[in-house]
């Protein structure tokens, strides 16, 4: 199976930092990578698909970039409604594994 | 829109079984692979099930192989996860999830809680 390592495990940050949370795959996924966002009691919310890509309706603060292992979410100019927990995702197989999660945390 | 409406969770005593459902809407159900992915309140993600299009392979996370079932129905468009021999440790949201080149796709979830 394809291990997803995402650190940090938390980050603290100001409203209006930028910020970055990597992901690293144990073999090569491709660009076949997504970012997304959880709110409490809610269903994770897709920010990025296919490492890069923008979804429909996200503010484009939100950027991933990176392909093979080495994946990076960035959040430019942090809002207040941002700080929560994100989660990377590899579908490159059918056996889909998630990163440990990032709480994103008010310093 | 893609939509994708889980149902069937509940309480249920550890040993027993439950059958949960994913009703879906707005896309070609059988042009898709599907999963069933799950989450205890408060920790991470995991993946537990998925399968082709056809239903020509399935595929189990260790956790569940041997007491869990993926199915689906194409001509219902619906997902289904037998889920037998239940334990505490299985109690989580599962959420339905579409595959896809743009990324999945996520149904709210619906909360199963094993429990004497």
């Amino acid at each position: 199976d394809i291990q997803m390592t995402q650190s940090p495990s938390t980050l603290s940050a100001s409203v209006g930092d930028s910020v970055s949370i990597t992901c690293r795959a144990s073999q090569s996924i491709g660009n076949w990578l997504a970012w997304y966002q959880q709110k409490p009691g809610k269903a994770p919310k897709l920010l990025i698909y296919k490492a890069s890509s923008l979804e429909s309706g996200v503010p484009s603060r939100f950027s991933g970039s990176g392909s093979g292992t080495e994946f990076t979410l960035t959040i430019s100019s942090l809002q207040p409604d941002d700080f929560v927990t994100y989660y990377c995702q590899q579908y490159n197989s059918y056996l889909w594994t998630f990163g440990q999660g990032t709480k994103v945390e008010i310093k | 829109e893609v939509q994708l409406v889980e149902s069937g969770g509940g309480l249920v005593h550890p040993g027993r079984s439950l059958r949960l459902s994913c009703a879906a809407s707005g896309f070609t159900f059988d042009d898709y692979a599907m999963h069933w992915v799950r989450q205890v309140p408060g920790k991470g993600l995991e993946w537990v099930a998925g399968i082709t299009w056809n239903s020509g392979t399935k595929h189990y996370a260790d956790s569940v192989k041997g007491r869990f079932t993926i199915s689906r129905d194409n001509t219902e468009n619906s997902l289904y996860l037998q889920m037998n021999s239940l334990r505490g440790e299985d109690t989580a949201f599962y959420y339905c999830a579409k595959d896809g080149t743009t990324g999945p796709t996520w149904g709210q979830g619906t909360l199963v809680t094993v429990s004497a």
